[in-house]
């Protein structure tokens, strides 16, 4: 399978604890974005990567968020202190030059 | 800052029918996407348009690109059971460089067989 994949596919955690995902990319895309969906809503964009360049970040990504992408391949989304407002599905998409694609998202729940 | 709203927020259907949605913005949008989102699973793009007025087809499915470059409607004809899903238009933020997705709120769509 070549398409976007991410891991975990669930993660459920505790009020406090700290969690990290991963995005794998299509290869060869140099473009990567982290989106969160919250249950009932659309997407809503968190920041993007060029290579390994954080080129953009929403207001959505709090201090307790930070993402990497330090060979400008794979990406990791990390939530520090995670609070029950942070459950969601966490997408990753990556690009060709028209298109994202996007991963099967991880669903986190914060108990 | 720029939205999508999409209409209706679900629809109830019986196999066989049409389906017709639509996206609007109060922003001009350059590029327009139609994404399917299965539970549990990412996005998938089905059409995107690129040019004001541009009609598009994948099989059973149709998008047109408004004129006003404010709205684009996602039609699906006879539709079957797999079609079961949410729908969401998207577009660039800002008509940006950097290619950042702003979505709609989705449609639902269920389908009786």
């Amino acid at each position: 399978d070549t398409g976007v994949s991410q891991d975990p596919r669930h993660k459920i955690t505790k009020r406090g604890q700290n969690v990290t995902f991963r995005c794998d990319p299509i290869s060869e895309h140099n473009r990567l974005y982290w989106y969160r969906q919250t249950l009932g809503q659309g997407p809503e964009f968190l920041t993007y990567f060029q290579n390994e360049a954080q080129l953009e970040k929403s207001r959505l990504l709090s201090d307790r968020f930070s993402a990497e992408r330090p060979k400008g391949s794979f990406s990791t989304l990390e939530i520090q202190r995670t609070e029950q407002g942070d459950s969601a599905m966490y997408l990753c998409a990556s690009r060709d030059t028209d298109t994202q694609y996007f991963g099967p998202g991880t669903r986190l729940t914060v108990l | 800052g720029q939205q999508l709203n999409q209409s209706p927020q679900s629809m109830f259907i019986q196999e066989g029918e049409d389906v017709s949605m639509n996206c609007t913005s109060s922003s001009i949008f350059n590029t327009w996407l139609w994404y399917k989102q299965d539970p549990g699973e990412g996005p998938v793009l089905l059409i995107a348009l690129y040019k004001a007025g541009e009609l598009t087809s994948n099989g059973r499915l149709t998008a047109q690109f408004g004129i006003t470059r404010k709205d684009s409607f996602l039609n699906i004809s006879a539709s079957i059971p797999s079609d079961v899903g949410i729908y969401f238009c998207a577009g660039p933020k800002n008509n940006n460089a950097g290619n950042m997705l702003t979505f709609g709120g989705g449609t639902r769509l269920m389908v009786k067989p």
